[in-house]
């Protein structure tokens, strides 16, 4: 059974770099051939696709967010990371990573990790 | 960005209500969609993928249906776990993915 476990460092002031680590168990990060997901839903809100990051090494970022956003993985730690620059009150949200299946494999968003609250205040 | 509509945003219906939500995508997606469920304090959970393939462990109350631009969501007979909020996500073609704001069900 595969989990999906976020972390991070819930209050961060403006102007800061957000890091956020998700932690992959029960499978191998590099099989499979999905993609590694970061989601964010704002307070009330809706989700917010962030990007992803194949085994491969290919990332994909949402526009909205492409000058800000990195994602990186380390295979040896079966982890992947988000990094969010110059972070404002806009940014708080609770910021959740996932597993995508590739479409071959019917696609969607099968595995969730809890989420992590992140809170941008001065 | 393929903008996703869903309605409505929230209704009120009983146990044992059959109920269908509707999605709307601004352009053809195929059947490059995803319909999710989410609780208060819970991360959401695939139920649909690729319009109409039931998710593993998902109930078979839970149907989906449409390819192109308009989708349906349906839940045969509403039971006490199934109150909640429901996403439609598109995965057509490129990223962005994008969801639908969301459908509130609740009880009458």
């Amino acid at each position: 059974q595969v989990q999906l476990q976020e972390s991070g460092p819930g209050l961060m002031k403006p102007s800061q770099t957000l890091t956020l680590t998700c932690t992959v168990s029960g499978d191998s990060f590099t099989s499979g051939a999905y993609y590694w997901t970061w989601i964010r839903q704002h307070p009330e809100k809706g989700l917010e696709w962030i990007g992803y990051i194949h085994f491969s090494g290919t990332t994909y970022y949402n526009p909205s967010l492409r000058s800000r956003v990195s994602i990186s993985m380390d295979t040896s730690k079966n982890q992947f990371f988000l990094k969010l620059t110059s972070v404002t009150a806009a940014d708080t949200a609770l910021y959740y990573c996932a597993r995508e299946r590739p479409k071959v494999r019917g696609g969607g968003l099968d595995v969730w990790g809890q989420g992590t609250t992140v809170t941008v205040s001065s | 960005d393929i903008q996703m509509t869903q309605s409505p945003s929230s209704l009120s219906a009983s146990v044992g209500d059959r109920v269908t939500i509707t999605c709307r995508a601004s352009q053809t997606i195929s059947s490059f969609l995803n319909w999710y469920q989410q609780k208060p304090g819970k991360a959401p959970k695939l139920l649909i993928y690729a319009a109409a393939s039931l998710q593993s462990g998902v109930p078979s109350r839970f149907s989906g249906s449409g390819s192109g631009t308009d989708f349906t969501l349906t839940i045969r007979s509403l039971q006490p776990e199934d109150f909640a909020t429901y996403y439609c996500q598109q995965s057509y073609s490129t990223p962005p993915w994008t969801f639908g704001h969301g459908t509130k069900v609740e009880i009458k």
